[in-house]
């Protein structure tokens, strides 16, 4: 157990719905990491928290965005949603900001568009 | 363009015997390495990382070596056992951060025969 919380496991919904993920992180972390798994790709960086500021940002779309609250929660939010936003969606979470450090990752929610 | 390649998609190893899985890589900007074990329906689990400063790392039976001119880093588990048996993904990053975040290879399926 990472310590890292991902609700829902499982999300199945239509093209064009919006649907919001949520983390909570390891006690004591304060950078929150969204990632994106497609069948055909590898894990693909999205964005990055730390203690509620963004960070980092990655090949994430224009239609998604996310945030960090004060309990350091984090919610991905996907809208208009397509076909080809089914994928697994993991959070990751570590102490810093930096990225030499180890990230700890939820168990992910699968999300399937129909 | 992939900046972490596992060439090997699975690898199958007698019970008892050395391990040894690689990873190539081909931004001279990464620093820091890692690898993370994932098994079916389960989040990446971090199992052992590595800075550029160093070519060894040691924790138990896993040992990662990292050979920074030939940009390859490989990751040996002695003994193997039974519950090794997972998927392996390298993971790397620039210090710095930046828009690629943590970047992954696409993970090398690791089966421990008995």
């Amino acid at each position: 157990d990472s310590g890292v919380t991902q609700t829902p496991k499982h999300l199945i919904t239509a093209t064009g719905q919006r649907v919001t993920l949520r983390c909570s992180p390891r006690s004591g972390d304060l950078s929150v990491y969204w990632y994106q798994q497609s069948l055909d790709q590898g894990l693909q960086f999205l964005i990055q928290y730390y203690n509620g500021e963004e960070r980092a940002k990655g090949n994430i779309l224009e239609r998604f965005s996310a945030q960090q609250f004060p309990d350091l929660h984090s919610e991905l939010n996907l809208s208009s949603l397509e076909l080809g936003d089914s994928a697994l969606y993991f959070c990751a979470s570590s102490e810093g900001p930096g990225w030499n450090q180890p990230q700890h990752f939820g168990d992910g929610t699968r999300l399937s568009i129909l | 363009d992939q900046q972490v390649k596992q060439n090997s998609p699975s690898l199958s190893v007698q019970e008892g015997r050395i391990s040894i899985l690689n990873c190539d890589y081909t931004n001279s900007m990464f620093d820091y390495f890692l690898w993370y074990k994932k098994y079916p329906a389960e989040g990446p689990t971090f199992l052992i990382s590595i800075s550029s400063i160093k070519d060894k790392n040691e924790d138990g039976r896993f040992t990662v070596f990292l050979n920074k001119s030939a940009k390859h880093l490989s990751l040996h588990i002695v003994p193997s056992q039974p519950g090794d048996s997972a998927v392996y993904f390298c993971a790397a990053s620039a210090t710095g951060g930046g828009a690629d975040g943590l970047t992954f290879g696409k993970g090398t399926h690791l089966i421990i025969q008995p």
